[in-house]
């Protein structure tokens, strides 16, 4: 199974900050990543799919970006909704997995 | 506008057996992966089984695979996800999710509100 890793599990910011999440998936994904944001109570939510392709509807401040086995997820410029909890999930191979998540926090 | 809806989540003690049903609308069904993903209480996500569009294919993660099964009623335009031999570590709330068109099938792109199942005695 593929192991995918997110660092770091939780990060405190501020408003207008620029913050960015990584995921390192345990071998090669190519670009097969997707990242979803989850507010407590709520479904995730899908940002980011195929590393870098930003889903219909989402913010323009949210990227995506792949390095071999490291994918980022950066939020250029943080909004009070972006307070959440962030997940990569690959989409190489079965099983699917997901990282274990990074919890962005009001500094 | 796509919307899922998730029924069936109960109490049930350890041993016993559960049908999860997944109401679709506001596309067409048959042309779309659906898939099943829980989270058990202040836990991550954890992928559970795909009903794929090609051939009707299905997978499940390790952690179900012999004691949980997923089906589709495309006349009915819903999922199930059947699960047996329940233990306390499948206490989770369970979601539904539609996946993306085409080769993006495995990204979920609309999710249900969640069902939760509570495996105790």
């Amino acid at each position: 199974d593929i192991q995918m890793t997110q660092s770091p599990s939780s990060v405190s910011a501020s408003v207008g900050d620029r913050v960015t999440i990584s995921c390192r998936a345990s071998q090669g994904i190519t670009n097969w990543l997707a990242w979803y944001q989850q507010k407590p109570g709520k479904a995730p939510k899908l940002l980011i799919y195929a590393a870098s392709t930003l889903q219909s509807g989402v913010p323009s401040r949210f990227s995506g970006s792949a390095s071999g086995t490291d994918f980022t997820l950066t939020i250029s410029s943080l909004q009070p909704e972006d307070f959440a909890t962030y997940y990569c999930q690959q989409a190489n191979s079965f099983p699917l997995t997901f990282g274990q998540g990074t919890k962005l926090e009001i500094k | 506008e796509v919307q899922l809806l998730e029924s069936g989540g109960d109490l049930v003690q350890p041993g016993g057996s559960l049908r999860l049903s997944c109401a679709a609308s506001g596309f067409t069904f048959s042309s779309y992966a659906m898939s099943w993903v829980r989270q058990a209480p202040g836990k991550g996500l954890e992928w559970v089984s795909v009903f794929s569009v090609s051939g009707g294919t299905t997978h499940y993660a390790d952690s179900v695979k012999g004691r949980f099964t997923i089906s589709r009623d495309i006349s009915k335009k819903t999922i199930y996800l059947q699960m047996n031999s329940l233990s306390a570590e499948d206490t989770a709330v369970y979601y539904c999710a539609k996946g993306l068109w085409g080769s993006s099938s495995y990204y979920f792109d609309s999710w249900g509100q969640g069902t939760l199942v509570t495996v105790s005695s």
